[in-house]
């Protein structure tokens, strides 16, 4: 069974810097892309950063591009999402996501549960 | 990359038919055949109800069904039911190497 577990979320200072996590299981973590998506709270979902499975190629959202940084280490079949430079709008609840295919950005088809990001200033 | 259309809400009495649309773009909606859409209760993980527009994962119910005409894709779930009260997104694979999803619906059971 997949599961994606996130974690690293809590409250960060304006400015700050935090690094997020998602260990995942039940399945070849390295042959699949992975996504990071996130719901501001009341708003809808938006898709910030996705990398491949090889970790090889990276991509971002014009609107977070040079301030979120993802990463995988596909040793521990865990994924990471650094997020630099925080801002109050980067207040929300981050998702991990796990996508049908090794490379691009596809609809996921499983995801975490979220970690809650708080910016304040 | 703009967010693709949906309806804010959408509302049905129990075993009623009802239709939320997502509407994009020749660029994403229009372009591919990677649309699907998502069941999302808060606190919850989203959860995968129809992917490549038409399929349905194991174990999602066949009240559910998608399909799509041109820019617009579309969900319907027949045979309403309480359990069916939830946030549905729709999302697109985009010619940009990225992904978009739509603003949301709340779907109310009467």
């Amino acid at each position: 069974e997949v599961e994606l577990v996130e974690s690293g979320g809590g409250l960060a200072q304006s400015g700050g810097s935090l690094r997020l996590s998602c260990a995942a299981s039940g399945f070849t973590f390295s042959d699949y892309a992975m996504s990071w998506v996130r719901q501001i709270p009341g708003k809808g979902l938006e898709w910030v950063s996705g990398v491949s499975g090889s970790g090889s190629y990276t991509y971002y959202a014009d609107s977070v591009k040079g301030r979120l940084t993802v990463s995988r280490d596909n040793s521990k079949n865990t994924l990471y999402l650094q997020v630099n430079s925080l801002r109050a709008e980067d207040t929300a609840i981050y998702y991990c996501a796990k996508n049908p295919y090794g490379s691009g950005t596809y609809p996921p088809d499983y995801w975490g549960q979220g970690t809650l990001v708080t910016v304040s200033s | 990359q703009s967010a693709l259309t949906q309806p804010a809400s959408v509302s049905g009495s129990p075993g009623q038919s009802i239709t939320i649309s997502c509407t994009g773009t020749s660029s994403d909606v229009g372009g591919y055949n990677y649309v699907s859409w998502y069941q999302h209760h808060p606190g919850k993980a989203p959860k995968l109800m129809i992917y490549d527009v038409t399929q349905r994962p194991s174990g999602v119910s066949n009240r559910f069904s998608g399909s799509k005409s041109g820019n617009t894709a579309s969900l319907t779930i027949s045979g309403l039911q309480a359990e069916d009260e939830a946030d549905y997104y729709c999302s697109s694979y985009t010619s940009g190497s990225s992904l978009v999803f739509g603003g949301g619906t709340k779907v109310t059971v009467l």
